[in-house]
């Protein structure tokens, strides 16, 4: 079972909120961890969008809207990236990350389609 | 604005070296871990190696464990990776990254 997993895929549409989940293998728990996200288009490089570890631990990515913000659900041991009013801008790859055992650890990443 | 700017890259058949380099400006290099990460084409991130600070401690991926070696030099702001023994699935974009800031990255080609 990985570590980090992401769903593949999430469609919204302009305007929207989009709740991207990155949920953590049973056993690591998603209270010990600064969850990182990244938005990666095509071409480019991966952009560091954020982290969250409580609402006193986060931190906003240089230059990166509000609209943008994280959060965990304990309950599903999983961190959540929340993209609210959607932009076609928008539209890309999207890659949690945990620094676990001196390792970086990505998610498989999920491609947000705003249409 | 903080750039980090890798080079190196390039087309080597399997079991041939390469050095990756990453020049930071406008960056307090030291004060950062800085890691490798590559991305095969359409494909997921990997995290490679990291070295902390100081460069006193390094950390690997189990694929590249006594292959790769991570190394810095915080009086030139420079972040290298040597990669020796290099094999088909090591094809991919390398990334030199803090946690905040990532280059463009270069492209390793191992091929035969």
């Amino acid at each position: 079972q990985a570590v980090l997993t992401q769903p593949s895929s999430l469609s919204a549409s302009p305007g929207a909120s989009a709740s991207l989940t990155c949920t953590l293998r049973s056993g690591i728990n998603v209270g010990t961890y600064r969850i990182y996200w990244y938005q990666q288009k095509p071409g480019s490089p991966p952009q560091y969008l954020l982290r969250y570890k409580s609402d006193s631990d986060k931190q906003q990515g240089s230059g990166v809207p509000s609209r943008f913000s994280g959060s965990k659900d304990a309950s599903a041991n999983a961190g959540i990236l929340l993209i609210s009013g959607l932009q076609s801008e928008d539209e890309a790859d999207y890659y949690c990350m945990i620094a676990h055992n001196s390792a970086w650890v990505f998610g498989g990443g999920t491609k947000l389609t705003v249409l | 604005e903080v750039q980090l700017v890798e080079s190196g890259g390039g087309l080597v058949q399997p079991g041939e070296s390469l050095r990756l380099s990453c020049a930071a400006s406008r960056f307090t290099f030291g004060t950062y871990t800085m890691s490798w990460v590559r991305q095969t084409p359409g494909k997921g991130l990997e995290w490679v190696a990291n070295t902390k600070q100081d460069g006193s401690e390094k950390n690997y991926v189990d694929s590249v464990k006594g292959r790769f070696t991570i190394s810095r030099d915080n009086a030139k702001n420079l972040l290298y990776l040597q990669m020796n023994s290099l094999r088909v699935e090591d094809t991919a974009v390398y990334y030199c990254a803090s946690f905040d800031n990532w280059g463009q990255g270069t492209l390793v080609t191992v091929s035969s």
